[in-house]
């Protein structure tokens, strides 16, 4: 089970903002982060825990092992608004998903 | 530049069979390096994970849709699908299609995704 917190996250523009992934048992470091804007489909911003994906912004940063994970978003705006998932492919199938964490502006 | 998009009915009545089918363009499905995936997401909920396909054939499925579900590949038209089987009101959902890293070989995250496509199960 992967467990994301908080559920909603305001943060002001130009702040950052951290995100928490918790596994419930210890998945290593196969977890993914996916962005979803309002109707979009998800974006994928990071793999293997920390490595960015292509085209992802050097904002983006994810780090982690185990089963405690972080995304970190340096100096947010306002297009990060978004719904944010984890993932992990450590055990499969299924490949389980957070519940999500919404970032919002303050 | 990979692009997917699904395509089907937008509506199905319970106890019905839904079919929906993603078309693959910019690249073949034969690639050994990826397989290809269904996730979908109920109104206002999270994304769940539906299955996987391998060009060759190979499935996985999450065990809790194993019994209603099948994913198959049309390797001559670049195309794979999606059948659900007694579907009801719970499987009301926005339906993604999207490319996978090879499990064996690579990152088994989904980089590559749909549009995706409402479909309503209603009578």
């Amino acid at each position: 089970v992967m467990t994301q917190s908080p559920a909603t996250l305001s943060v002001s523009p130009g702040e950052r903002a951290t995100l928490s992934c918790r596994a419930s048992q210890s998945i290593h470091n196969y977890l993914a982060w996916y962005q979803q804007k309002p109707g979009q489909a998800p974006r994928l911003l990071i793999y293997d825990a920390s490595t960015r994906a292509t085209n992802i912004p050097d904002r983006f940063s994810g780090s982690g092992s185990g089963t405690e994970f972080t995304l970190t978003i340096s100096s947010l705006q306002s297009g990060d608004l978004a719904v944010y998932y984890c993932q992990q492919y450590r055990d499969w199938p299924p490949y389980t998903f957070g519940q999500g964490t919404r970032l919002e502006l303050k | 530049q990979l692009q997917l998009q699904e395509s089907g009915p937008g509506l199905v009545k319970p106890s019905e069979t839904l079919s929906l089918t993603c078309t693959v363009s910019g690249g073949p499905i034969t690639t050994g390096t990826y397989y290809w995936g269904w996730i979908r997401q109920p109104p206002g909920k999270g994304l769940e994970y539906i299955g996987t396909i391998y060009y060759g054939g190979t499935t996985y499925y999450t065990p809790s849709l194993k019994s209603r579900v099948t994913i198959s590949v049309d390797a001559s038209s670049n195309q794979f699908s999606l059948k659900m089987t007694s579907v009801n009101a719970a499987d009301t959902a926005v339906y993604y299609c999207a490319r996978q890293g090879n499990p064996y070989d690579d990152y088994p995250a989904f980089d590559s995704w749909g549009h995706g496509i409402l479909v309503t199960v209603s009578s």
